[in-house]
């Protein structure tokens, strides 16, 4: 089932600015992981943050996880046009639902020069 | 090293036909997963299997099926296509199991996109 819930469904900045999206989740989990999707391309993993772990970075990428809130954010820094993209968070559930992730239904970023 | 490779990108099939969508990896990873991606709804698992030989249910099984007979192939058939199976299908693979708490992210092709008329 989806529990990732994306936060704004579609965000406009422009070049150098920084890019904040949310996802907010219902239950209990292992990790949570964020990924990039182009258009019309695969999704590709960003990064991966624990349940143990409060905030992660790589490069120009910042993800917090509050899982008192059950909340994630992830920050891009200085955004180019480039990284224009739709991005998904999902979660691995601390449950016996299976071996499989639950995606969100992303947010839209559109980065213009 | 070409990861997660799906065949075709393109389809387009008449209601009730069958057809399968090929999905291979040279990563030798463990495990394998389909998704389908509508808009607006995000991806939803299909199937999904943790070895040769072993396939297991997603939250959207009905109408598909799969078979793992190598580590390498992951093949999603369609068994009578209906309208409603319109969608963009994504192949992934993960060297452990997605999910339980492996931390192991996933590898996806570039989608097969199916209209169905």
């Amino acid at each position: 089932s989806q529990q990732g819930e994306e936060d704004p469904q579609a965000l406009s900045i422009q070049e150098g600015e920084n890019a904040t999206m949310n996802c907010s989740y219902k239950t209990s989990i292992n990790n949570l992981q964020w990924y990039r999707q182009n258009s019309g391309r695969g999704l590709v993993h960003l990064i991966l943050i624990r349940s143990n772990e409060r905030e992660k970075h790589s490069g120009r990428l910042r993800v917090t996880l509050d899982t008192s809130k059950k909340s994630s954010s992830l920050l891009i820094t200085a955004s180019r046009a480039a990284d224009t993209a739709s991005y998904f968070c999902a979660t691995d559930p601390n449950s016996n639902s299976g071996y499989a992730l639950n995606f969100g239904k992303g947010t839209s970023l559109l980065v213009t020069p | 090293n070409a990861g997660v490779t799906q065949t075709p990108k393109f389809q387009v099939l008449k209601t009730g036909q069958s057809m399968t969508l090929q999905c291979a990896q040279d990563m030798n990873h463990e495990y394998m997963s389909w998704y389908r991606q509508d808009p607006g709804m995000g991806l939803r698992l299909i199937h999904y299997s943790v070895g040769a030989g072993i396939t297991d249910q997603g939250e959207v099984p009905n109408g598909y099926n799969v078979s793992r007979s190598t580590t390498e192939d992951f093949p999603l058939r369609l068994l009578s296509a209906a309208p409603s199976q319109t969608s963009v299908y994504f192949c992934a693979s993960s060297p452990y199991p997605a999910g339980g708490g492996y931390n192991s992210p996933l590898h996806f092709g570039n989608g097969t996109r199916l209209t169905v008329t």
